[in-house]
């Protein structure tokens, strides 16, 4: 699974889009990129994924670079309760009976003030 | 919520005593996973299991054992306890029956081994 890097923290005004950037230069054509969250104290929490086109939930915004190598999740408008790590991991969606291996990094501690 | 409870929540014990987790599903997906998160080194892999009595070794699994005798419960065991297995424990699933993947995870399992 390709590797991804992160900034280790970031701050975000409550109400304001929080954007959180990711790179993962060497991803290969059958990876996709997999947003997570963990909320101090609380198991992960799945948020979105993609493979090549933008995708939105009612949680988020994922946006995808053209080349993959790079890609933003995207807040709208940010929360305190939004205040969290955020990882983003790449892998094989078809793996299926290795999906258990995400391999999660150190991700994003994202902050949200008043 | 994925309907994944785990139990004990908290646990201390000592050096060299068996401890069981055990991971409760209520919606029959056939993957569940083990993690142990700790500082500095994010969530691992323990073991995971594709079905009752079929499971699998992950990045970490020395010290451990699993059991899947029945789709709902996945069960971690530490035969004989160390310190170095102090750690927040949490178990996953993945939802095959929407084809997409991701991880859904339980609340945690602190144990503190003495």
């Amino acid at each position: 699974d390709a590797k991804t890097t992160q900034p280790p923290s970031m701050d975000c005004a409550e109400g304001r889009a929080a954007n959180l950037p990711c790179n993962h230069s060497t991803i290969s054509g059958n990876e996709y990129v997999y947003w997570y969250r963990q909320i101090h104290s609380q198991g992960p929490q799945y948020i979105i994924h993609g493979l090549k086109n933008n995708e939105t939930n009612e949680m988020a915004s994922l946006i995808i670079t053209e080349d993959r190598k790079s890609s933003t999740l995207i807040l709208p408008h940010a929360t305190l309760r939004d205040t969290a790590v955020y990882y983003c991991i790449v892998r094989d969606r078809g793996i299926y009976n290795q999906g258990g291996k995400l391999i999660f990094g150190q991700g994003t501690e994202l902050s949200v003030k008043p | 919520d994925a309907g994944i409870t785990q139990s004990p929540r908290h646990k201390v014990t000592e050096t060299g005593t068996p401890v069981t987790l055990r991971c409760h599903q209520t919606e029959n997906h056939r993957y569940m996973y083990w993690y142990r998160q700790d500082p500095g080194h994010g969530l691992r892999l323990i073991h995971y299991s594709y079905g009752v009595k079929d499971t699998d070794k992950g990045e970490v699994s020395d010290g451990y054992s699993v059991s899947r005798s029945k789709t709902e419960d996945f069960l971690l065991t530490l035969e004989s306890a160390t310190s170095s297995q102090t750690s927040v424990y949490f178990c996953a699933i993945t939802r095959t029956s929407t084809n997409t993947g991701e991880l859904f995870f339980g609340e945690g399992s602190r144990l503190t081994v003495l």
